[in-house]
């Protein structure tokens, strides 16, 4: 079935690091890759997303590429901020005609420190 | 639009009585999700609803969890009896769309239940 890897957190950074949040993927055909980001005391929120091979997801200086080859959807962003502190979720949702669940993986928590 | 309200944001209760949490999705959407988040078991999906009729509620933990969409504006999730591994933040979400297009879950704030 389908299921979504990410990496083990926490995640400790200081400001102005550069920041990446591993995740791979097990689906058949080509799903829809998301990273969606929970701040404390709150749901989550859609980041960013991509629908197809070798799109480019990107918002709020986050960027992450969908590799088909390495089944791979891994979370950058150049210059992490002290406001960047949250849990981050990569999610899987099936291909098209599919429903609109979605897997989510155990999701990354990231502290960065001024 | 007010976004996902779900109602009561905080819950304390004790073991073996009923819990009901309540959402109310953003109007104009057609499918609902019922998440528990907890930091043993991360985020589970518990079941969801499309177009108010229950698709998916493999996730529900047992007979003791019970869901329904009486209509498209509200939902319910009800605990009976409750116990104290029940304790998570539950997570409302929905979206618009069918399965053939794609739009974004919006998540409500949450409900954290605290079962002593």
């Amino acid at each position: 079935g389908n299921s979504v890897t990410q990496m083990e957190g926490p995640v400790t950074l200081s400001e102005e690091a550069f920041l990446t949040i591993n995740c791979t993927y097990t689906a058949t055909g080509y799903p829809s890759l998301f990273w969606y980001v929970q701040y404390p005391g709150e749901g989550l929120q859609l980041l960013l997303k991509a629908t197809k091979a070798d799109d480019k997801g990107s918002n709020k200086g986050f960027e992450a590429t969908y590799r088909k080859e390495t089944t791979s959807f891994h979370l950058e962003k150049g210059s992490v901020q002290v406001s960047d502190s949250a849990v981050y979720f990569c999610a899987l949702r099936g291909p098209a005609g599919a429903t609109n669940k979605l897997i989510f993986g155990t999701g990354t928590l990231l502290a960065v420190q001024p | 639009d007010a976004g996902v309200i779900q109602s009561p944001r905080h819950e304390v209760t004790e073991m073996g009585q009923e819990v009901t949490l309540r959402c109310k999705p953003i109007s104009g959407h057609n499918s609902l999700f019922w998440y528990r988040q907890t930091m043993m078991r991360g985020l589970e999906l518990l079941i969801y609803f499309n177009n108010n009729v229950p698709i998916d509620d493999s996730g529900m933990p047992e007979d003791r969890f019970s869901a329904k969409m009486p209509n498209a504006s509200f939902s319910t999730l009800k605990i009976q009896p409750s116990e104290p591994r029940d304790s998570a933040v539950y997570f409302c979400a929905s979206v618009k769309g069918s399965g053939s297009s794609y739009n974004e879950q919006f998540f409500g704030p949450g409900t954290r239940l605290t079962v002593l």
